[in-house]
């Protein structure tokens, strides 16, 4: 069974471009998390999709990141523009359904590492 | 706010020898789940073992178990036999509602 996976792997863009992370979930995981490490700190959750859904979307920096599950299958976030603190490493995670408040293993994806000069 | 916290932000320890990382983490909540992930040299994050809250033994897995103090919100994870491939950064995470909060990791090197 395929991982989680992401694209690109590395990311090297200057201050003000755009650049778009892809995440693919394993299939049938309906829950899909997006969360950022900036360098040696904690990794902080970004946002949760339920299928197309935006569960939980509090840990988005700023208006500047844009996250999009069409159709429930991948996700991609956006940054436009992006500013040197976006440098980080950016993780996808997904899992199946969960039971009420019951927890479902995350499978993490290798993450994208994004570096804005 | 719910936070975790790992203090030691490198270890390092020889191979067969046990080392022990710690993770602290505070929560209003009651319900939750604890975890230690993995995450190898240019490799994906893993999970390595997981404790829910409401159980008051201490989780196991192989070479790896936990000591969950819930009362000191305390979760250290004990690598015994430490191997080379137990090389990684180590991050605890906590799970108290709909999001995972993660500590800001801990680098351990396993020595030959």
């Amino acid at each position: 069974e395929a991982g989680v996976t992401q694209f690109p792997s590395h990311s090297v863009i200057e201050k003000g471009q755009t650049v778009t992370l892809r995440c693919d979930p394993i299939s049938g995981h309906d829950n899909l998390y997006w969360y950022r490490r900036v360098m040696g700190k904690e990794i902080k959750f970004l946002l949760h999709f339920v299928k197309e859904s935006k569960q939980d979307e509090s840990g988005m920096p700023n208006n500047r990141f844009l996250a999009e599950r069409t159709g429930g299958t991948y996700s991609t976030l956006k940054v436009q523009p992006a500013e040197l603190e976006d440098s980080g490493v950016y993780f996808c995670a997904s899992s199946q359904e969960g039971l009420g408040s019951s927890y479902n293993e995350q499978f993490f994806g290798p993450g994208t590492r994004l570096t804005v000069l | 706010a719910q936070t975790v916290t790992q203090s030691q932000p490198e270890m390092s320890v020889q191979e067969a020898e046990t080392v022990t990382l710690s993770c602290t983490y505070d929560t209003s909540e009651n319900n939750y789940y604890l975890f230690w992930y993995k995450q190898p040299p240019s490799r994906q994050m893993i999970l390595v073992i997981r404790q829910e809250a409401y159980k008051q033994q201490n989780a196991t897995e192989n070479r790896f178990s936990v000591n969950f103090q819930k009362a000191a919100k305390s979760f250290s994870l004990k690598i015994s036999d430490s191997q080379l491939g137990d090389t990684a950064m180590y991050f605890c995470a906590f799970f108290p509602l709909n999001d995972m909060r993660f500590g800001a990791g801990t680098r351990l090197t396993v020595k030959p």
